[in-house]
C-alpha cells in the first residue's frame, strides 16, 4: 500500500492478556518508529528501529514491553500480561531519512487498544 | 517536566478569525515538525522547520522557528472548520522526534 498500515486498528482485551500490534511501513523506509498515545498524555515515543535493529528502546515502558522487525519491514509491539493503564492509541510511523537529515515521519492511523 | 510546551493547551476560534500556536523547547532546536492530527486519525504532517528564522508557509498556515528563543509558532490566517483539530509540535532528537502535548483547535461556524 501507499502508507503506513497499521492491524488491528481496534483491540479489546482482558487485563492480563497479551497482545500484539503490527505495523507494515512505507515500502523502502529504512526508519520505524512506535509512539503511545494517551489521553491527556500527547504523543511518547517508545521504540525505534534502523533496518532490523532498535538503537533506542528508551522509551519502553515497562519489559512487559517488546517489539521486533524483521526483513526490514514488518514490525510487531508485543505487550504481555496487559494492564489498564496500557490502553492508548499506538502509532506507528516510518521514514526515508533520519530526523537530523529532515526526514519527516509517515504515521498510521494508529491501533486502539482498550484493555478491561 | 515537558521537554517540549505547547501553548494553549485548548483553542476555540470563531471561523474566519486569525490565531497562533506556540511551541517552546527547553533544549536547542535542530529541527522543529508541525503535524495536525485529525479526531480518532492519523498524524498529518504540515511542515519543517530547520533553520533559526525559517519561515514556511502552506496556504493559510504559516510557521515560524526562532532558534535563539528554542520557539517555534505556527499561525493560520482566516480559520476554516478544516483547521480543526490537534496540532503538535515536535523535535529533533538524536534519530527520532520527541512530541508536545498538542493544541486542540476547534473552530465556531
Amino acid at each position: 500500500g501507499a502508507g503506513v498500515s497499521q492491524s488491528p486498528s481496534n483491540k479489546v482485551t482482558e487485563k492480563g492478556k497479551d497482545v500484539e500490534l503490527r505495523c507494515d511501513p512505507i515500502s523502502g523506509h529504512t526508519a520505524l518508529y512506535w509512539y503511545r498515545q494517551s489521553l491527556g498524555q500527547g504523543l511518547e515515543f517508545l521504540i525505534y528501529f534502523q533496518g532490523n535493529s532498535a538503537p533506542d528502546k528508551s522509551g519502553l515502558p515497562s519489559d512487559r514491553f517488546s517489539a521486533e522487525r524483521t526483513g526490514g519491514s514488518v514490525s510487531t509491539l508485543t505487550i504481555q500480561r496487559t494492564q489498564q493503564e496500557d490502553s492508548a492509541v499506538y502509532l506507528c510511523a516510518s521514514s526515508l531519512l533520519r530526523p537530523f537529515s529532515g526526514g519527516e515521519l509517515f504515521f498510521g492511523e494508529g491501533s486502539r487498544l482498550t484493555v478491561l | 517536566s515537558q521537554e517540549l510546551e505547547q501553548s494553549p493547551q485548548s483553542l476555540i476560534v470563531q471561523e474566519g478569525k486569525n490565531l497562533t500556536i506556540n511551541c517552546t523547547s527547553s533544549k536547542t532546536l535542530y529541527g522543529l515538525y508541525w503535524y495536525k492530527q485529525k479526531y480518532g486519525e492519523g498524524l498529518i504532517f504540515l511542515m519543517m522547520l530547520q533553520k533559526g528564522g525559517e519561515e514556511k508557509s502552506h496556504e493559510k498556515i504559516t510557521a515560524k522557528l526562532d532558534e535563539k528563543k528554542q520557539q517555534s509558532s505556527l499561525h493560520i490566517t482566516a480559520s476554516q472548520p478544516s483547521h480543526a483539530g490537534i496540532y503538535l509540535c515536535g523535535a529533533g532528537r538524536d534519530d527520532k522526534i520527541i512530541f508536545g502535548k498538542g493544541t486542540r483547535l476547534h473552530i465556531l461556524p
